[in-house]
Parts: C-alpha cells; sequence; structure tokens
C-alpha cells in the first residue's frame, strides 16, 4: 500500500462548482500535513496546512481525521485560475515529506 | 518565503554522462532536500543535504548514483551519475520554511531529459 493515495482525478468542473479532494496516509505516526498545488511545469507550492481543527482561508478548507487517516481539501466557488494538480502530503520525523500523486482538476468556463 | 533558484532548468543529456544541478536559496537554511518526480508519479524524496556532513540516503538512492554536496547554508549540489534514460524526471531541491510545522519551499525544478 502507498503512503499517501489521492483520488486518481482527473476532476473536470464547470467555474462555480464545489469540489473536493480526498487523501488517505498509511503511516499513523505522521505529524503534519499539507495540500500543495502545482501548475504545469511548475514547482509544487504549499496552498495550506492541514490542522487538527480543520482550517479555512477563503474558498478552501482542509479536513483531517487522525482516526481514519484521512485528510481532505474542498474548494468552493471554483475558478479557471484552481486548474492545478493538487498533491496531498504528509510530514514525520526530520522534516521529511511524503507525497500522494496528486489529482488533476480542470475548471472549465 | 525563501527564494530558491535552481540551474540548469532543464538539460538533455547522453546516456552514461552525469549532470550536476546546483540549488542557491537567498537566506541560510538549516534543512535542504532533493526530491524526484518522473512522469505521472508523486514527489520521491531522494536524500536530505546536511551541510558539513554526508548527504542522508532514502531507500532506493545510493550516494554513488547520486552524490551530493552541501558546502554552506545556501547552496546544495546533485549529480545524476552515470545517467540513463530511467533517470528522467524533474529534480527539485527544497528547503524547510522554519516556523512551527515542516512546511517546505520548492525550487523551480530542473527537467532532466536523459537520451
Amino acid at each position: 500500500r502507498k503512503e499517501v493515495e489521492q483520488d486518481p482525478g482527473p476532476f473536470n468542473v464547470p467555474e462555480g462548482a464545489t469540489v473536493a479532494f480526498n487523501c488517505t496516509y498509511s503511516n499513523s505516526a505522521s505529524q503534519s500535513f499539507f495540500w500543495y498545488r502545482q501548475d504545469c511545469r511548475k514547482e509544487p507550492k504549499l496552498l495550506m496546512s492541514v490542522y487538527s481543527s480543520g482550517n479555512e482561508d477563503g474558498r478552501f478548507t482542509a479536513q483531517l481525521n487522525r482516526a481514519s487517516q484521512y485528510i481532505s481539501l474542498l474548494i468552493r466557488d471554483s475558478k479557471l485560475s484552481d486548474s492545478a494538480t493538487y498533491l496531498c502530503g504528509t510530514g514525520g520525523s526530520n522534516y521529511k515529506l511524503t507525497f500522494g500523486k496528486g489529482t488533476l482538476l480542470t475548471v472549465n468556463p | 518565503s525563501a527564494v530558491i533558484s535552481q540551474k540548469p532548468s532543464r538539460d538533455i543529456c547522453q546516456r552514461g554522462t552525469s549532470l550536476t544541478i546546483q540549488c542557491q536559496v537567498d537566506s541560510q537554511v538549516t534543512m535542504m532536500f532533493w526530491y524526484r518526480q518522473q512522469p505521472g508519479q508523486s514527489l520521491t524524496l531522494i536524500a536530505t543535504a546536511n551541510q558539513g556532513s554526508e548527504a542522508t540516503y532514502e531507500s532506493g538512492f545510493v550516494i554513488d548514483k547520486f552524490p551530493i554536496s552541501r558546502p554552506n547554508l545556501t547552496f546544495s549540489t546533485l549529480t545524476v551519475s552515470n545517467m540513463s534514460p530511467e533517470d528522467s524526471s524533474i529534480y527539485l531541491c527544497s528547503v524547510e520554511a522554519g516556523g512551527p510545522t515542516d512546511t517546505q519551499y520548492f525550487g523551480p525544478g530542473t527537467r532532466l531529459t536523459v537520451l
């Protein structure tokens, strides 16, 4: 079983839609959790860290369920500029991060 | 956030040759990392570049294939040795962002094609 697994996608949604990505992780010792965004031919950029209590940043909401070892990202009112690959990542000791393969989102006009 | 640059941004190399990738950060950082992102695959950590000591490699990666230097707190190099087409990938360096979580910032990457 892969350490971090994500919805395979791709997701194609119209502008204004709400879309949710899911991610599961296998290492129960994981201590930190992230969503990164990666545009085509660009480096990953941190979208948001995910905290146990859940956190929101504008149209983006992240949730963490430690018992189920599950992370989610919700995007409301999708914009064309949200089109990208979304990477789920977990961190453990020594700053090592483990990533899923990513989920491709395309927001259509 | 830290500003990270990588050289070269891309290269096409012949089988059997070696390529050294440079990573420069605009501020001193304790932790620097090298990742590989193969087509359709997840970002995979190759090694942690330790300043003043040998790099710490992840399972499946060895120093002979991926020698790493870290001469100071703002610079690191990764060499891909004796390349084969299977080494075609994007190579990214990253640095720890500091603060309470182990967030990392990534460099722009080096796109390597091995013929």
